[in-house]
């Protein structure tokens, strides 16, 4: 019954290595997003993306890249990875507006 | 810059009392203020929203208080109980654009005995 799934849990890997951490989401929402929540808790949005098209591309190193193969999931590949991409990164949904989002468990990516 | 600012960061409250949060925004085209709940290793959850023609939105024991000119409003939590401990996020959007939520900083609170 999960709403938003993403996997992996954790994640930890070494400088320099490209990983990915993907999300599913099976409420029927049409708009994704990538969230980045550092130490500190401070929540910003990376990316969003309605009906597979990128609507919300904030700075982001191009390290990062977002892609939707369908509505339902919205997958998030990191290249080269650096000690500062450390963060707990959330996926989320929403139904036409932006409103009432809804979140899933995090993904808690440590970078050595 | 940070466009919705939030306070206090941590916030100490005894089981049944008040808890109170604050928020100030810049931008007067935000038009939709909800408030998140996250709870330690979860995804934050929203609890409760505001739109700026009401003044005050009541849901349980939570209550938004909203004052427009002022560009701020504010989270009560009557009665606060130990299962409200956790981080709470105001956050702000403009629904007509391309819209994004813009969070504050958050606020840990934690209810004791």
């Amino acid at each position: 019954d999960t709403a938003v799934s993403q996997t992996p849990k954790y994640l930890v890997t070494q400088m320099g290595n490209d990983k990915s951490i993907k999300c599913e989401q099976n409420l029927g929402h049409d708009t994704m997003y990538w969230y980045k929540q550092d130490s500190k808790k401070f929540l910003k949005i990376m990316f969003s993306y309605n009906n597979k098209e990128l609507i919300i591309n904030e700075t982001v190193p191009n390290r990062f890249s977002p892609k939707s193969p369908d509505k339902a999931h919205l997958n998030l590949h990191i290249n080269s990875l650096e000690l500062g991409d450390s963060a707990v990164y959330f996926c989320a949904s929403s139904l036409g507006t932006v409103e009432t989002q809804y979140f899933g468990p995090g993904t808690r990516l440590l970078v050595l | 810059q940070q466009q919705v600012k939030q306070s206090p960061q941590s916030l100490i409250v005894q089981k049944g009392g008040i808890s109170i949060i604050n928020c100030a925004y810049e931008n007067t085209a935000f038009d939709y203020f909800p408030w998140y709940q996250q709870f330690p290793g979860k995804g934050p959850a929203l609890l409760i929203a505001i739109r700026p023609d009401v003044s005050e939105k009541k849901e349980g024991r939570f209550t938004i208080s909203f004052n427009k000119s002022a560009k701020q409003f504010s989270l009560h939590i009557m009665d606060s109980q130990p299962g409200d401990s956790a981080t709470y996020f105001c956050a702000a959007v403009n629904t007509g654009t391309a819209s994004k939520l813009t969070f504050g900083t958050g606020t840990r609170l934690q209810v004791t005995l």
